[in-house]
């Protein structure tokens, strides 16, 4: 599986945006990058996910690099709600058992009030 | 947005007893569910892949007769932790794909914690 690499943990402010960075230098023409966040004894919640475009949803905007080797994951106005890990994870759009979602460790986001 | 639930929430149980975690796919049909454990401030690892219909897909180290996964309708897979020991407390996550609109999106139960006595 190709491999992501996340800050361990970042800090950020409440009401102002927030920018999460994902690099994923070994990714394939055929991954997507998908966006999990897990508050604490949650399961992962869903955030964005996409292919080569930038990426827009009621949650957060994907920002993706022109060479797709890395991406950054914006929360546009971070709230107290917002605090929890949030990962990273490349899938094969090809499918079958590429389906599954291999977790890294995450980068631990703490908002402060 | 789907909604996947899982049940119980938590559940305790002695030590060589099992336990039946289910995992549900609310408002949508699920081919597939993945089966997930985490221990306190680490990820989640992978433990096998559920497809309905057929055997389950374990992960290499997770021992499928302790283990047991079932798959029987587009809804519901079941996981059973046989002969639980204390090792085998921690927090069991399933996820489940939908194939519909959403793209292939893969949507997460809340969890289920395991305490073994």
């Amino acid at each position: 599986d190709a491999k992501t690499t996340q800050p361990n943990s970042m800090e950020s402010n409440e009401e102002e945006p927030v920018h999460l960075p994902c690099n994923h230098s070994t990714i394939s023409g055929t991954d997507y990058i998908h966006w999990y966040r897990q508050l604490p004894s949650q399961g992962p919640e869903y955030v964005i996910h996409g292919l080569t475009s930038n990426v827009n949803n009621r949650m957060a905007s994907l920002a993706i690099a022109e060479d797709r080797k890395s991406s950054t994951l914006i929360l546009h106005r971070a709230t107290l709600r917002d605090a929890a890990v949030y990962y990273c994870i490349l899938r094969d759009a090809r499918g079958g058992s590429n389906y599954k979602l291999t977790f890294g460790k995450g980068t631990l986001l703490t908002v402060n009030p | 947005g789907a909604v996947v639930s899982q049940h119980p929430s938590r559940v305790i149980c002695k030590s060589g007893t099992s336990v039946k975690i289910e995992c549900r796919s609310l408002d949508f049909q699920a081919t597939t569910m993945f089966w997930y454990r985490q221990f306190p401030k680490q990820s989640l690892m992978l433990m096998a892949t559920s497809n309905e219909g057929s055997k389950a897909t374990y992960e290499q180290g997770v021992e499928k007769d302790k283990f047991l996964i079932n798959h029987a309708s587009l809804t519901l897979s079941t996981l059973t932790v046989t002969s639980a020991h204390p090792e085998d407390s921690s927090f069991y996550i399933c996820s489940a794909r939908d194939t519909g609109l959403a793209g292939n999106t893969i949507y997460f139960g809340e969890g289920s914690w395991l305490t073994v006595v």
